[in-house]
């Protein structure tokens, strides 16, 4: 039973418009979620993450924005950019469980020129 | 520079085999993970270790085997008890504060023969 959900494959955007990659979880004891960034054969990478207390969490191009009454998050990223396609992989942890992450299965991004 | 190191890049086994990742960092974390990665799938936990010389079962440890006597060093062992060992294997770490930044490995690809 998926526990953390990306229920889109894959997405396609234009360069320079928004892009926003949706996220669903089950488990209401999750008190942190993160988003991570992979290339093919290689290792993900941190982007963002929010805390269950906040509704909104901003970094440069990237902005996660976190609905737990739906339990459902999203990343928006303004202006796509070529270089973020990749694949997003949405976690989820629960408290005191740190590193021991709870991933979807990813969605595929792709920023046409 | 500082990260995480993980050896062979490319594996190729035959069936009935053992097999032993090597992931180092030199980040000084406390903290060691192994995640599993199959295609269109999410990473999912092996193992984790906290401390030196102690180590937990993560959601799907069977047909594996990890050691932690040092801090820098968490080798996985994919053992011919392993049904379906054919995957891409991350490794990570985390510092003693977690920020929910798992660093991770450029990854191990291993094929079973």
């Amino acid at each position: 039973d998926q526990q953390v959900k990306q229920n889109s494959p894959s997405l396609s955007v234009q360069e320079g418009r928004i892009s926003i990659l949706n996220c669903d979880y089950t488990n209401s004891m999750f008190d942190y979620f993160l988003w991570y960034k992979k290339y093919p054969a290689e290792g993900p990478t941190f982007l963002i993450s929010i805390s269950s207390i906040k509704d909104k969490n901003e970094d440069g191009r990237f902005t996660v924005f976190l609905n737990k009454s739906a339990k459902h998050l999203s990343l928006h990223i303004v202006p796509s950019q070529p270089g973020d396609s990749a694949v997003y992989f949405c976690a989820a942890s629960g408290a005191g469980s740190q590193g021991n992450l709870i991933f979807g299965k990813g969605t595929k991004l792709s920023v046409k020129p | 520079d500082g990260g995480i190191t993980q050896s062979p890049k490319y594996l190729f086994r035959k069936e009935g085999q053992n097999v032993t990742l090597s992931c180092e960092q030199n980040l000084n974390h406390d903290a060691m993970y192994w995640y599993r990665q199959d295609p269109g799938q999410g990473l999912r936990l092996i193992y984790y270790s906290q401390i030196v010389n102690d180590f937990q079962k993560g959601d799907i440890a069977e047909g594996y085997s990890v050691s932690r006597e040092k801090k820098e060093s968490f080798p996985l062992t994919v053992t011919s008890a392993q049904k379906n060992p054919t995957a891409f294997y991350l490794c990570a770490s985390i510092s003693g504060h977690w920020s929910g930044e798992l660093f991770f490995g450029e990854g191990s690809r291993l094929t079973v023969l």
